[in-house]
């Protein structure tokens, strides 16, 4: 059992470019989210998905886009790279009811230059 | 909106001491608390959930308690070790949002 598995753990960026940014789950979890973390903020949703076909804004959605094609991938894109989306991204999922704990994939270290 | 405080921001301690560790949330209106502990350059683990009808749950040394009604939260850590170094997060869900706070940075020098 994988749990949340995230790709790639490092990349290093040129403004300007494009990626995205891969998260899976083995659990069968209807709920996924994006997280990045700052030093000194915290970490602060993206987007999230309640299920598949399903997206919505989180707190700092701007330059991110996401999709939910199956229940197992969450992918997060970024369409035109700035250095201010130089963070540590973390994808988590939660199984069941709103009740139900959330589990974090290890996270991507994205450097944008 | 939803605002979470973890106090303090940095803790360093001997082995061996209890800890408290504080958490309070602005919006009583949540679905559970979660504590989760995070080692440098690495991601989340999960500590103890509490869901918003519990008051406490407790896992080995560590024990969290919630009062919904006063936005708080506490983590202790009975006899700590060295290996208990981390930062500790603690994160309201407010229906599909979890919020965390900015986390207490532990150190337990031996």
């Amino acid at each position: 059992n994988a749990g949340v598995t995230q790709t790639p753990k490092f990349q290093v960026l040129k403004t300007g470019q494009s990626m995205t940014l891969q998260c899976a789950q083995d659990m069968n979890h209807e709920y996924m989210s994006w997280y990045r973390q700052d030093p000194g903020m915290g970490l602060r949703l993206i987007h999230y998905s309640v299920g598949a076909g399903i997206t919505d804004q989180g707190e700092v959605p701007n330059g991110y886009n996401v999709s939910r094609s199956t229940t197992e991938d969450f992918p997060l894109r970024l369409l035109s790279a700035a250095p201010s989306q130089t963070s540590v991204y973390f994808c988590a999922s939660r199984g069941g009811p709103v009740k139900a704990g959330y589990t974090f994939g290890s996270g991507t270290r994205l450097t944008v230059v | 909106k939803q605002e979470v405080t973890q106090i303090p921001a940095a803790l360093s301690v001997p082995e061996g001491e209890n800890l408290v560790l504080n958490c309070s949330f602005t919006d009583s209106a949540i679905y559970n608390l979660q504590w989760f502990r995070q080692d440098p350059g690495k991601g989340l683990t999960s500590l103890l959930l509490i869901q918003s009808s519990q008051r406490e749950q407790t896992s080995g040394r560590l024990n969290a308690s919630l009062d919904k009604s006063s936005g708080r939260s506490t983590l202790y850590i009975a006899a700590s070790q060295p290996g208990d170094s981390a930062t500790y997060l603690c994160a309201v869900d407010n229906t599909d949002k979890l919020i965390f706070g900015t986390g207490t940075r532990l150190q337990v020098f031996p």
